[in-house]
């Protein structure tokens, strides 16, 4: 069936530095791929998306490119920041159905 | 995107009481969900919100513990009820306008039974 495997957490990261976070998905059709983050005693806020293969999603300096090949939605930032602290959780949707990771604790310390 | 009010943000309640949470967008959509997330986990869908008709629910969820609502295109509620403190959760309401598109999220009502 459809679902995603996330990378285990928790990371922890110095400031200014590469953040990568794996994603991989399954699929029988053709999905649109998300990441989410969820901020301390927040809900769910969409950080960015894909809809098609080779599409990269951008916000915020964090960038994922939709890999139909590697079936893959890859998490990036070239330097973190304190503020990126928060929980990261990969998702697909297909059809009306959606699929959430488990989900990636980020801690950034000075 | 959407604007989406959950009330209340927190609760502490007693066991054996019942819950309604409130979720209310500012513009009509197409899908509600709801959707549990335990302490340090991942998001559990509870059930599908339909307009008009009776709640799709997950399996592991049944419609006398979580009675749901929709009235209307902007609002759900969905009840918690006879309480147990292993209901203790994040519940969150989600909205979305169709297939492979991206869901909104509410701030979540966080519940402690005691």
């Amino acid at each position: 069936g459809d679902s995603v495997t996330q990378m285990e957490g928790p990371v922890t990261l110095s400031e200014e530095a590469f953040l990568t976070i794996n994603c991989t998905y399954t699929a029988t059709g053709y999905p649109s791929l998300f990441w989410y983050v969820q901020y301390p005693g927040e809900g769910l806020q969409l950080l960015l998306k894909a809809t098609k293969a080779d599409d990269k999603g951008s916000n915020k300096g964090f960038e994922a490119t939709y890999r139909k090949e590697t079936t893959s939605f890859h998490l990036e930032k070239g330097s973190v920041q304190v503020s990126d602290s928060a929980v990261y959780f990969c998702a697909l949707s297909i059809g009306n159905q959606f699929y959430f990771g488990t989900g990636t604790s980020l801690t950034v310390i000075p | 995107s959407a604007v989406i009010s959950q009330k209340p943000s927190r609760d502490i309640c007693q066991r054996g009481t019942s819950l309604t949470i409130q979720c209310q967008v500012d513009s009509q959509v197409t899908m509600m969900f709801w959707y549990r997330q335990q302490p340090g986990q991942s998001l559990t869908l509870i059930a599908t919100a339909n307009q008009g008709s009776e709640a799709t629910y997950e399996s592991g969820f049944v419609i006398d513990k979580f009675p749901i609502s929709r009235p209307n295109l902007t609002f759900s509620t969905l009840t918690v009820s006879n309480m147990s403190p292993e209901d203790s959760s994040i519940y969150l309401c989600s909205v979305g306008w169709g297939a492979n598109t991206e869901a909104f999220f509410g701030q979540g009502t966080r519940l402690t039974v005691v």
